[in-house]
C-alpha cells in the first residue's frame, strides 16, 4: 500500500511570496489533515477534511492560508503572502473512516527568508 | 496549561537500557492515544495505538494509559541506536476529530 505522498520536499521563498504544497493521501482514506510543525514542537492542526468538506479549520490563519480538496482525494495548501514565522514543516496525514490511526507523509520543509 | 505536555529531553541512554517516555494531558475527554516516532527530516511514523485505559504490547514497545491520572507512557525494552528519534504522543476525543500532539521527547540511544 502506497503511503501519503507530498511534494515538494523542500521549498525556500522570500517573505511576501506565495507557495503551494500538494498532498495525495492513502487510497480509500476519506479524512485528510494538514499540520504545521515548527522546529522543536509537535504538529499543530491547520485544517481537516472529510472527503471534500472541511471539518475543522479553526486554527488556519485564513488571511494568508487556504486549502482545498476539490475531488475528495488530493489536496493543496497555499500560503499567500508568506511570513518569516511560516518557516516550518507542513505535514499531510490521512486516516480511514472508522479507524483511529492517522498516517503521515514525509512533509514539506518551508524556509521563508 | 498546554493540553498535552511532554518532557522535551534530550534523553540519552546506553544501548540495551529500558526507556520510559511520558505524556500528561488535561482534557479528560481524550479516549484514543497514539505514540509516533519521528526521525530527523521525516514524517511521524505510528508506533502504538491504545483506546481508553490499559496496556498494549508490541515487540519491544509497551504503551500504558492511566486515564484517572491523565498520564500515558511508552516503554522501550532493549533499546537500540536505531531507536534514536523524537517520540510524539498524540490523542483524540473520538473518531473523526483531529489529533492533539505533545511537543515530543528527543531520545538518543548510545552504542
Amino acid at each position: 500500500e502506497a503511503g501519503v505522498a507530498q511534494s515538494p520536499r523542500y521549498k525556500i521563498i522570500e517573505k511576501r511570496q506565495s507557495v503551494a504544497f500538494w498532498c495525495n493521501p492513502i487510497s480509500g482514506h476519506a479524512t485528510l489533515y494538514w499540520y504545521q510543525q515548527i522546529l522543536g514542537q509537535g504538529p499543530k492542526l491547520l485544517i481537516q477534511f472529510q472527503n471534500n468538506g472541511v471539518v475543522d479549520d479553526s486554527q488556519l490563519p485564513k488571511d494568508r492560508f487556504s486549502a482545498e480538496r476539490l475531488k475528495g482525494v488530493d489536496s493543496t495548501l497555499k500560503i499567500q503572502p508568506a511570513k518569516l514565522e511560516d518557516s516550518a514543516v507542513y505535514l499531510c496525514a490521512s486516516s480511514k473512516t472508522g479507524e483511529p490511526e492517522a498516517f503521515f507523509g514525509q512533509g514539506t520543509r518551508l524556509t521563508v527568508v | 496549561q498546554k493540553e498535552v505536555e511532554q518532557d522535551p529531553g534530550p534523553l540519552s541512554v546506553p544501548e540495551g537500557a529500558i526507556v520510559s517516555l511520558n505524556c500528561t494531558y488535561s482534557n479528560s475527554a481524550f479516549q484514543y492515544f497514539m505514540w509516533y516516532r519521528q526521525y530527523s527530516r521525516k514524517g511521524p511514523e505510528l508506533l502504538m495505538y491504545t483506546y481508553s485505559s490499559g496496556n498494549k504490547e508490541d515487540g519491544r514497545f509497551t504503551a500504558q494509559v492511566d486515564k484517572s491520572s491523565k498520564y500515558i507512557s511508552l516503554f522501550i525494552r532493549d533499546s537500540q541506536p536505531s531507536d534514536s528519534a523524537t517520540y510524539l504522543c498524540a490523542m483524540r476525543k473520538r473518531y473523526g476529530q483531529n489529533f492533539v500532539f505533545g511537543p515530543g521527547t528527543r531520545l538518543s540511544v548510545l552504542p
